[in-house]
């Protein structure tokens, strides 16, 4: 069975750093590409960016680059969206999605992270 | 890149069909078959309904129909039930390599 499971909820500060990570099971997790998508509260879905994990081929939205990283552990299956420096703008729900291309459908997604960013 | 435009919302009653737009331009939606669509329930991860703008994955009811015509995706739903009432969202590749994704449909069954 396939499975995207993410890491748990967060409350962080704002200027502190923050991983969270996606794990994929159940499929060959290099030969799939990872997303990441973004939901603020009450607000639609942006796309942020798209990683390979079989050479860490990775893209982002221009809405994105340089505000987040995002990377992959092939050797754990697991993917990551990283900020160096939290704004409270960051609260948000974060999803991870898989895809056969960088152009195709999110066909399994996580279940999200809920990060909180809050003085 | 500017998101996909879709109404905001749309209604109808059980049994009947509704379509929903989602308008893109000549470098997304107009130019690549990747437009996908997702259905979203409240406080629920997105869910896949319809890829490359008309397949529906398996286990995916076919009252859930994708077309396209020029820079317009449509996503059209028959036989409207009550568990359909969700947010719907487009989703196309872009020129640039990236995805965008439309601003969302809020479905109200009667």
């Amino acid at each position: 069975e396939v499975q995207l499971v993410q890491s748990g909820a967060e409350v962080k500060k704002p200027g502190e750093s923050l991983k969270i990570s996606c794990k994929g099971s159940g499929y060959s997790f290099t030969t799939y590409w990872i997303g990441w998508v973004r939901q603020m509260p009450g607000k639609g879905l942006e796309w942020m960016g798209i990683i390979y994990p079989g050479d860490s081929d990775t893209r982002y939205s221009p809405s994105f680059q340089g505000q987040v990283t995002i990377s992959a552990d092939k050797s754990i299956s697991t993917a990551y969206l990283q900020w160096s420096s939290l704004k409270a703008s960051d609260t948000a729900m974060y999803y991870c999605a898989r895809s056969l291309e960088v152009a195709g459908s999110g066909d399994y997604w996580g279940q999200g992270t809920l990060v909180t960013v809050s003085s | 890149q500017s998101a996909l435009t879709q109404p905001a919302s749309v209604s109808g009653s059980p049994g009947q069909s509704i379509t929903i737009s989602c308008t893109g331009t000549s470098s997304d939606v107009g130019y690549y078959n990747y437009v996908s669509w997702y259905q979203q329930h409240p406080d629920k991860a997105p869910k896949l309904m319809i890829y490359e703008v008309s397949n529906r994955p398996s286990g995916v009811p076919d009252r859930f129909s994708g077309s396209k015509s020029g820079n317009t995706a449509s996503l059209t739903i028959s036989g409207l039930q009550a568990e359909d009432e969700a947010d719907y969202y487009c989703r196309s590749y872009t020129s640039s390599s990236t995805l965008v994704f439309g601003g969302g449909t809020k479905l109200t069954v009667l």
